[in-house]
């Protein structure tokens, strides 16, 4: 099975900074990477899909980018409605596996 | 539109069988495949296991031995089937259509006696 090694595991930062989270697969995914916002007590959204593509609806400020085994997620201004845990899913082979996930507070 | 709906039991006893369903509307499930993830309290998700389209079923490797996944189309209904219950098993159950855009709200279920 692929293993997905998200970092950091816990990220606090400020209203309007730039924040990146990261996902390493263990092989080559061929880009078939999605990111995920989950709030406590709901269930995942998906905020981007195949690395770069965002799910309509979703605010600009979120991108993803990445290729190989390396993937990142990008907030670009961090706003208060964005503290939540995110996590990153490879579907390109075999059982989908998920990271680890990243708590992400304000400071 | 899409909607996934789990139901089931919210307390099982060891050793016991879990019997969960996923209700589906907005789609086909002859069209797409449907996956089960679950979380346990306070950590990350993980993939059980999922039925395609056509009616094959893939499991996740630490589980399958004790995991089953069938539908009935006629209903809009997928099923999972766990035996063995452990106190580990004590999680959020998710469905999820393929694509992973479109989840239930998750089902608790907690494994105690």
């Amino acid at each position: 099975d692929i293993q997905m090694t998200q970092s950091p595991s816990f990220l606090s930062a400020t209203v309007g900074d730039r924040v990146t989270i990261n996902c390493k697969a263990s092989q080559n995914i061929n880009k078939y990477l999605n990111w995920y916002q989950q709030k406590l007590g709901e269930a995942p959204k998906r905020l981007i899909y195949n690395t770069n593509s965002l799910q309509t609806g979703i605010p600009s400020r979120f991108s993803g980018s990445g290729s190989g085994t390396d993937y990142t997620l990008t907030i670009s201004s961090l706003q208060p409605e964005d503290v939540a845990t995110y996590f990153c899913l490879q579907h390109n082979s075999g059982p989908w596996t998920f990271g680890g996930g990243t708590k992400l507070e304000l400071k | 539109q899409v909607q996934l709906k789990e139901s089931g039991p919210g307390l099982v006893q060891p050793s016991q069988t879990l019997s969960l369903t996923c209700t589906v509307s907005g789609f086909s499930l002859t069209s797409n495949s449907v996956h089960w993830v679950r979380q346990p309290p306070g950590k990350g998700l993980e993939w059980v296991g999922a039925i395609w389209s056509g009616g094959s079923t893939d499991y996740n490797s630490a589980l399958k031995s004790r995991l089953s996944i069938s539908r009935d189309t006629s209903k809009s209904q997928v099923f999972l089937k766990m035996n063995s219950l452990q106190t580990e098993d004590t999680a959020i159950y998710f469905c999820t259509r393929s694509g992973s855009q479109y989840w239930g709200q998750g089902v608790m279920v907690t494994v105690s006696s």
